[in-house]
């Protein structure tokens, strides 16, 4: 069974750029999760999905971060405009469905340098 | 609240056991977990326990939970230099079906 995808592995921007993030579950998983890790921290939810709708969007920064889950499948995490404390590893995380939460499986993450 | 704490550093040598403590605040997590990061790499869960339950054992793994303490441990046996990664334990609240994670533990294994 193929794992979590995610693209890129890394990417450096300056600061006020735009970046986005991509993330293809593992089939069938309804459930999704981006998590934010900056560096010597354990990493924290910014949005879950279930299917294509969001369950929990609290701890995003709306004002430039968004994020989509179009057709309940691929999901992309935009920043717009970054900032310098955007510096982090993005994970993308799923699940199978009825285990929402209790198994969580993560793709490798995207590294971004904001500079 | 839901601050999940860990010491940053462990050093053992190859073939000792390796304790990782973890200590929460919610009394209502109902799921504890155990993930390992490598370096560049995702987590990759190792093991979990529910919160009724007071020790698990998986190869050479043994999770214990002291719920009245709020403490969990992971306790890895015949430590080896593969195990050298970030630890991060993490809890799952009642209604909620998100993972708080703790700040990880770094485990060096010497040879």
């Amino acid at each position: 069974e193929a794992g979590v995808a995610q693209s890129p592995r890394y990417k450096i921007i300056e600061k006020r750029q735009s970046v986005a993030f991509w993330c293809n579950p593992i089939s069938g998983h309804a459930t999704l999760y981006w998590y934010q890790q900056i560096l010597g921290q354990g990493p924290k939810l910014l949005i879950q999905f279930q299917n294509n709708g969001v369950v929990d969007d609290s701890q995003l920064p709306k004002d430039r971060f968004s994020a989509e889950r179009l057709k309940g499948v691929d999901s992309t995490l935009k920043i717009q405009p970054a900032k310098l404390e955007d510096s982090a590893v993005y994970l993308c995380a799923t699940s199978p469905p009825g285990l929402a939460g209790f198994e969580q499986y993560f793709g490798p993450g995207t590294r971004l340098t904001v500079t | 609240g839901e601050d999940v704490e860990q010491s940053l550093f462990l050093s053992v040598r190859e073939g000792d056991s390796s304790v990782i403590n973890c200590t929460y605040t919610d009394s209502s997590s109902t799921y504890l977990y155990w993930y390992k990061q490598e370096p560049g790499a995702g987590l990759q869960l190792l093991t979990y326990i529910f919160s009724n339950m007071d020790m698990k054992q998986d190869q050479r793994l043994t999770v214990l939970l002291n719920k009245k303490d709020k403490h969990l441990s992971l306790r890895i046996a015949d430590t080896q230099t593969g195990d050298s990664a970030i630890y991060f334990c993490a809890e799952i609240q009642t209604g909620a079906n998100n993972l708080f994670f703790g700040t990880g533990t770094r485990l060096t294994v010497i040879p």
